[in-house]
């Protein structure tokens, strides 16, 4: 069982805009503005997509946005593409100097 | 740009260490940024298992800490972890990865292209 919070599966048509959450606690998640967020297409390296909440690394499409609310940190992605069909993962730091992930959440474009 | 390689043995026997070497190219691991190691179980998630920063002290997943090892070679430009006490459930493949251009513990922006590590008699 992880340790962070998603949804098992979200879907959407293309061009329409989704949201994944990603719920921890006071802990991790709502303690520190660190939260990342991964992308991974089957057999692939994960890729970074967000980090520090809503930061984009350099070369991520401006439709992937973070944002955060308490202990339930999000992200969106908006116009969506088939090419955006992938597991994504969320994961923060914690108040022990540690990190943990989320399950995963399947985005599946209709 | 840095790029990373993970090497190691492939299969392991139960109740033997798993040693796995990251090879760093493009950039001196002891200049600075995060280094470390995650691994994801056949058709499971991401788990992380340990980071350092270039100099100082390395943080570990409290479910691994007591059988994990992560070490450095600055010479060789290196870092390695080792896993005591393999089960089958360490079977997985294991990636290394660096928080490189930015100083972020909690963000992995370079990640080596992995290495399957089986445990099986």
């Amino acid at each position: 069982q992880s340790a962070l919070t998603q949804p098992a599966s979200v879907s959407g048509s293309p061009g329409q805009s989704i949201t994944i959450s990603c719920t921890g606690t006071s802990s991790d998640v709502g303690g520190y503005n660190y939260v990342s967020w991964y992308q991974q297409h089957p057999g692939k390296v994960p890729k970074l997509m967000i980090y520090d909440v809503s930061n984009r690394p350099s070369g991520v499409s401006d439709r992937f946005s973070g944002s955060k609310s308490g202990n339930t940190a999000s992200l969106t992605i908006s116009g969506l593409q088939a090419e955006d069909e992938a597991e994504y993962y969320c994961s923060s730091y914690t108040n022990s100097i540690t990190l943990e992930f989320g399950g995963g959440t399947k985005v599946t474009v209709l | 740009q840095v790029q990373l390689q993970e090497s190691g043995p492939g299969l392991v026997k139960p109740s033997e260490t798993l040693s796995l070497t990251c090879t760093v190219s493009g950039y001196s691991i002891s200049s600075g940024f995060y280094w470390g190691w995650l691994r994801q179980p056949p058709e499971r998630g991401l788990e992380w298992i340990g980071s350092f920063f270039h100099s100082g002290t390395t943080y570990y997943n409290p479910s691994l800490k007591s059988r994990v090892t992560v070490s450095v070679d600055t010479a060789n430009n290196q870092f390695s972890l080792k896993l005591r006490s393999v089960t089958a459930a360490d079977t997985a493949v294991y990636y290394c990865a660096t928080s490189w251009p930015g100083n972020y513990f909690d963000a992995f922006n370079v990640w080596g292209p992995g290495t399957m590590l089986t445990v099986s008699s």
